[in-house]
């Protein structure tokens, strides 16, 4: 079973458009995160759920916007997409949030190209 | 917010040698953690090293932690063509741009 799965792998669109992405995971975690991985490999983190509550929200544009029904999923929307947003979102969960005092499982990301 | 920065940004080796990465960061930390990106795939937890630790072990890898001059390094020995892949270190849920690193067989 994949511990923490993202859907879906590749996504293709217009800019200007809404999509989502959603992202499970099945490791009984508290801790849910969306990082971004952009063309130089850089990985930054831009949100983190704790047990369904907001606990980081790093300088993201309101375009993007989390949503947490459970603390097994970490859906990200975001709206009028730009060519910018090209990248590759990452989901993570841990099992301790804050402070990095446990690793940090990943899904295998959704790559997100914007036309 | 503080940062990862790892040295070098790329190196290519021979199987069977050792390979080196530095990271450093800019801030206080409980702990740094070192992961590896195999390309398209998502990162895989290595290693954690807590900040009163001064070097830890796991199979092949060692890394070091020296917090005086807020850096870390991982060596990897022997190493092997599956090794290729990007290497990164956190320190608290923030990456540094990684390592790409290549092993020649």
């Amino acid at each position: 079973d994949t511990a923490v799965s993202q859907t879906p792998k590749y996504l293709v669109t217009q800019m200007g458009n809404d999509k989502s992405i959603k992202c499970e995971q099945n490791l009984g975690h508290d801790t849910m995160y969306w990082y971004k991985q952009d063309s130089k490999k850089f990985l930054k983190i831009m949100f983190s759920y704790n047990n369904k509550e907001l606990i980081i929200n790093e300088t993201v544009p309101n375009r993007f916007s989390p949503k947490s029904p459970d603390k097994a999923h970490l859906n990200l929307h975001i709206n009028s997409l730009e060519l910018g947003d090209s990248a590759v979102y990452f989901c993570a969960s841990s099992q301790v949030p804050g402070a990095s005092t446990g690793e940090l499982f990943f899904g295998e990301g959704s790559r997100l190209t914007v036309l | 917010s503080q940062q990862g920065e790892e040295d070098p940004q790329a190196l290519s080796i021979q199987e069977g040698e050792n390979a080196t990465m530095n990271c450093s960061y800019k801030t206080s930390i409980n702990n740094l953690q070192w992961y590896r990106q195999n390309s398209g795939r998502g990162l895989v937890h290595l290693i954690l090293i807590r900040s009163n630790e001064r070097e830890k072990h796991s199979g092949r890898l060692r890394v070091t932690l020296d917090t005086s001059k807020k850096s870390s390094s991982l060596l990897i020995t022997a190493s092997r063509a599956a090794d290729t892949a990007s290497y990164f270190c956190a320190t608290e849920r923030v990456f540094g741009a990684g390592t790409i690193l290549r092993v020649k067989s």
